[in-house]
């Protein structure tokens, strides 16, 4: 069964970059699409975006112009880079594996999440 | 993009009940709705896929229906396990969206 896990700064300051990777085991990073998924309090779940095992990416326009993901095949891992972060970047992170194919945009599973606090 | 508005907010019910939950989208999204149930500290879990299909180990107590613009996630008995919050979410087109949850708690 394939796992996920969240690493990074818990802690980011106010207009920094949140950079957080998220580490596949259990199964192949290769022919799944990859998300970021963050939570809120008052914004609820908020996609942010995906990278593929390619390298394709796609972002939610609400963060385009300040989201980069990438992938590192030989790691099974995948990152994401959130630049000039408010304090309404605070949330918790998730990554998670799409399921792809005729179900793609279905996250069927998940990391356990790291919360990020973007101080000012 | 698509606004995904769950109802009700809440839903105050006791183990053995029968819970039905409601996902309304603001344009048709054919078939592409999710279910996710999320319990404090934990990742959401995949139920449902496709409006209506079963994720995998999901028991069959979670059945789900809708097309369109209305779909609904029906849990049959609840289980202690089950008191949780919901979410649903399309796949139509990109922002995929998630809609704003349903909790179900103990009456």
């Amino acid at each position: 069964q394939v796992q996920l896990q969240e690493s990074g700064p818990g802690l980011v300051k106010s207009s920094g970059t949140l950079s957080l990777t998220c580490t596949v085991s259990g199964g192949s990073i290769s022919s799944y699409y990859w998300s970021w998924i963050r939570q809120s309090p008052g914004k609820g779940l908020e996609w942010i975006g995906y990278v593929s095992s390619s390298g394709t990416t796609n972002y939610n326009p609400s963060l385009k112009s300040r989201v980069t993901m990438s992938v590192d095949t030989s790691k099974d891992q995948f990152s994401l880079k959130l630049s000039s972060v408010t304090t309404a970047d605070t949330a918790v992170y998730y990554c998670a594996r799409d399921l792809g194919g005729y179900s793609y945009g279905t996250m069927d599973s998940w990391g356990q999440g790291t919360l990020v606090t973007v101080s000012s | 993009e698509i606004v995904l508005t769950q109802s009700p907010a809440t839903l105050s019910l006791s183990p053995g009940e029968r819970a039905t939950l409601s996902c309304r989208a603001s344009q048709s999204i054919n078939r592409y709705l999710a279910w996710y149930q999320q319990k404090p500290g934990q990742a959401p879990r995949l139920l449902i896929y496709d409006a209506s299909n079963r994720a995998p180990g999901i028991p069959a107590r979670f059945s789900a229906s809708g097309s369109g613009t209305d779909f609904t996630l029906t849990i049959s008995s609840l289980e202690p396990e089950d008191f949780a919050v919901y979410y649903c979410q399309h796949r139509s087109n990109w922002p995929l969206t998630f809609g704003g949850g349903t909790k179900v708690d103990l009456k």
